[in-house]
């Protein structure tokens, strides 16, 4: 099956610097990948998404970047701010063709990004 | 809308005792899921379905049953609690068209098994 690699694992900034996080991913037919928040205590929230068609998205100050030749897709979070603090998590789409893979999420460990004022 | 809740929000059990979870969802959303969440190591899936009276496995079932009787409702059960399986529970849905593949997570139940 899919195998998702997530780094680093703990990141601290400076309010106002960029963070990064990356992922790398082993199944070549892999079609969608989402980056879920989750805050202390709460439940973990889809924040931007890229599909295998696409190269690159932006919600405002949040960035998805995708290398499909590579298999590796980036978060990217400018102007950082403390409440950006959380945990992110990646994950990779099986592809439904592929037997009975269904189309689950294969989640990455998770980064903690603090933000510090 | 209450999307995806799930029952109970935290429960402690004593070893070989007995538990379900139930995970409830408002969205008509025909695939589920049951994550288990433990530090360091992201969100593991136990089991998950893909409709109505369907399930199947995922990366870490052993110890666990599930049953999907009705659409809006996924059951996550435990026989015979261990304490390996103290953990964070979050159940998920979603739709599978082509326009939506996200997962819409619920608040979670905090489990500690004695």
């Amino acid at each position: 099956g899919e195998n998702v690699e997530q780094h680093p694992s703990t990141l601290s900034v400076q309010e106002g610097d960029s963070a990064v996080i990356k992922c790398t991913y082993s199944d070549s037919a892999s079609n969608y990948f989402p980056w879920y928040k989750q805050e202390l205590g709460k439940r973990p929230q889809l924040i931007i998404d890229i599909r295998s068609n696409v190269g690159e998205k932006k919600d405002q100050r949040i960035a998805v970047t995708l290398n499909k030749t590579a298999k590796h897709f980036s978060l990217h979070i400018t102007e950082t701010q403390p409440e950006d603090s959380a945990v992110y998590f990646c994950a990779a789409r099986a592809n439904v063709n592929r037997g009975s893979t269904l189309g689950r999420l294969y989640f990455g460990r998770g980064t903690q990004l603090t933000v510090w004022p | 809308n209450a999307g995806v809740t799930q029952t109970p929000k935290f429960r402690v059990l004593k070893t070989g005792q007995s538990m379900t979870l139930l995970c409830a969802q408002d969205m008509n959303h025909e695939y589920m899921y049951w994550y288990r969440q433990d530090p360091g190591m992201g969100l593991r899936l136990i089991h998950y379905s893909v409709g109505e009276g369907t399930t199947a496995k995922g990366e870490v079932p052993d110890g666990y049953n599930v049953s999907r009787l009705k659409k809006q409702n996924f059951l996550l059960g435990l026989e015979s609690a261990a304490p390996s399986q103290t953990s964070v529970y979050f159940c998920a849905s979603s739709y599978q068209g082509l326009m939506s593949y996200e997962q819409y997570f619920g608040p979670g139940t905090r489990l500690t098994v004695t």
